[in-house]
């Protein structure tokens, strides 16, 4: 089955500085990659849409100043979260989606924990 | 933008017990795609089971089944024979055709006990 890395799996950071998490598709192209964020026992809040070659799609109320998404290749997506603060301490989660096949299909990432302190 | 709702915030079954979790969307779209994930403690995400709007048979996958009813806006899924590994937190999903975008629902935590 097709195999999504997020890269670290937990960070731990000082409130001011920028942290940068990578999502890898192992196995297959993605053309598409989502990026979510996941607060503890709740759902998961789609943050951003990122396609290969283009700028990112972001939803309502997320600040993509804050929220630096690059997607430069078929397999990687990055997020960088930069000026951390403790809020934004939380759980983040990439999905991949490739561009042949079943297109409805995501393939998740085991997702990074941030604490920012 | 689509709702989903999850209504029931937990759930407890016993091993080898059926459970079953409901789930209600809102959408004035006709062809979509619902789900059911499954995030277990290590919070890897996992797909259970998949329904396209536009098949009348129900999806099944082993234990797992649901019960779409298009005309309401349900996604129920029923779990057969509980089986301890089941413990997870359970979310329903929805996807507009050619948008690919997920829309979650708050998630049922599932307890089976042994």
């Amino acid at each position: 089955g097709a195999v999504v890395s997020q890269h670290p799996s937990w960070v731990i950071c000082k409130s001011g500085t920028s942290v940068k998490i990578e999502c890898r598709s192992l196995d297959f192209q993605a053309t598409t990659m989502f990026w979510y964020r996941q607060f503890p026992k709740q759902s998961l809040m789609l943050m951003a849409t990122s396609n290969e070659g283009s700028k990112a799609t972001y939803e309502q109320g997320v600040e993509k100043d804050k929220f630096l998404i690059n997607h430069a290749s078929l397999t990687l997506s990055t997020l960088t979260v930069t000026s951390a603060h403790p809020e934004d301490s939380s759980f983040y989660i990439c999905s991949a989606r490739a561009g042949t096949g079943a297109l409805y299909e995501q393939f998740f990432g085991p997702g990074t924990r941030l604490t920012v302190l | 933008a689509q709702t989903v709702t999850q209504s029931q915030p937990e759930m407890s079954v016993q091993e080898a017990e059926t459970v079953t979790l409901s789930c209600t969307y809102d959408t004035s779209e006709n062809n979509y795609y619902l789900f059911w994930y499954k995030q277990p403690p290590s919070r890897q995400m996992i797909l259970v089971i998949r329904q396209e709007a536009y098949k009348q048979q129900n999806a099944t996958e082993n234990r797992f089944s649901v019960n779409f009813q298009k005309a309401a806006k349900s996604f129920s899924l029923k779990i057969s024979d509980s089986q301890l590994g089941d413990t997870a937190m359970y979310f329903c999903a929805f996807m507009k055709h050619d948008d690919y975008k997920l829309s979650f629902g708050a998630g049922t935590t599932v307890t089976v006990r042994a």
